[in-house]
Order: C-alpha cells, then structure tokens, then sequence
C-alpha cells in the first residue's frame, strides 16, 4: 500500500503566491531529500534534512522536517515561472532502510 | 565534470524483445540506482547498487527485469520479453555513497509496440 502520501497533487497559484507541499509517512523517517523535475527534465537534487524539527532554507524555499520524522514540506515564497514543475520527496524509513518516492506536487502558474 | 550519461536516449522495440539499457555515472560514485518512471508519477525504484553488487533489487517487477554492474561503474538494465506495460522512461542515478544526493541521467525513453 501507499506508505507516502504527497499532497496535494497539483496547485495552481497566480505568480507572486506562496506554493506548499507535504509529505507524509505512516512510519519514522531516517531522512528525507526533495527534488524538483522540470516538464521534460529529469529531478535535480534540492535539500536532505534529516534532524528531527530541522528546517532549511535556500532562497525563498523553506523545506521543514517533524519533530516526529514522519512528515515534512516545502514551502516557496512569491512563486515565479522558473518555479514551475513537479517537487519530489524522497524518504528513507527507518525500519528497514526502504528507499520510497512521493508520486510529486506539481506547481502550475496561471496565465 | 560531466554528469550521468544514459544510451540510448530513445528506444522503440516490439512486444517480445530483448532491450538493454544503459548508464554511465558520474566517475567515483560508489552507489548508483535504477528507476522507471511513468507520465504523472514519481521514479518507481527498481535496484541499487554499491560497488559492483545489487545491494537490492526489491524494486525489480520480475524476473524478466535484471542489472548488473560488473565493475562497479558501468552499468546495464536488462528487459527480456519486453511487454507494452514496460513503456516508461528509465532514469539511472548516482551518488557518492548511499546516502548522498542522487544525480539522475536524462532517462532512456522505452517504447514498447
């Protein structure tokens, strides 16, 4: 069965709006990595965070972790067209080290 | 440096043959992983080496999927009796070790008539 839910599956936001994805596990997480795909490209390595309430951020990105290693978000301030495509997580369990993709969040800009 | 390399790029076969896929990692990048990945899903993980052996293969559908790394930086996807469910792009990527970040190659694009 499905063991991570990545919400929501797509968002549409006008550019200059805030854009957030998350990441949910019914089991702890060892660590998590986001990626981004362009349309067409392939994912590209964003952030790995694996502490427990860490947050990071890069530019306007702000990318969270639990406190209880089950979930975690991306967050994008002020949205603008280089951001357009699809955000990946990438987790690790911690049970038995399985390696799980979230089937992404893909980041629209209306016209 | 350059990056992860994958050939062909496209690949048309019909239904019932044999197709091998290949990818060049990144040079000293001891982990290198194998996914397919359908239109509108995430990668689908299907085998992840370290070195030159399968640390796991979990991910492989059946037994007509197999891979192999003979030494440890080279390696090769191989599908027998392709099936039209096989279509999909199938992206290598390689890291440093296991738990690094993943550079992924541009995919190799299976079309199966």
């Amino acid at each position: 069965g499905q063991q991570v839910m990545q919400i929501p599956q797509y968002q549409h936001v006008q550019e200059g709006e805030d854009f957030t994805t998350y990441c949910n596990s019914s089991t702890t997480l060892s660590n998590i990595q986001w990626y981004k795909q362009r349309p067409g490209g392939h994912p590209v390595f964003l952030i790995q965070l694996v502490k427990s309430g860490e947050v990071k951020k890069q530019k306007r990105l702000t990318f969270q972790f639990g406190e209880a290693k089950k979930n975690s978000s991306l967050h994008i301030t002020a949205t603008q067209t280089t951001d357009v495509g699809t955000y990946f997580c990438r987790v690790r369990r911690d049970s038995n080290y399985q390696l799980i993709w979230g089937a992404g969040t893909k980041l629209i800009i209306k016209p | 440096g350059a990056g992860v390399s994958q050939t062909p790029s496209n690949k048309v076969t019909e239904k019932g043959k044999y197709v091998e896929l290949r990818c060049d990692p990144i040079s000293g990048h001891t982990a290198l992983y194998w996914y397919r990945q359908s239109l509108g899903q995430g990668p689908e993980f299907l085998i992840y080496f370290q070195g030159t052996g399968a640390a796991d293969d979990s991910g492989l559908p059946n037994d007509r999927f197999f891979a192999v790394r003979p030494e440890g930086s080279v390696s090769t996807l191989k599908i027998q009796r392709t099936e039209r469910g096989d279509s999909a792009v199938y992206l290598c990527a390689s890291s440093r070790d296991r738990e690094d970040e993943q550079y992924f190659g541009p995919g190799t694009r299976l079309t199966v008539t």
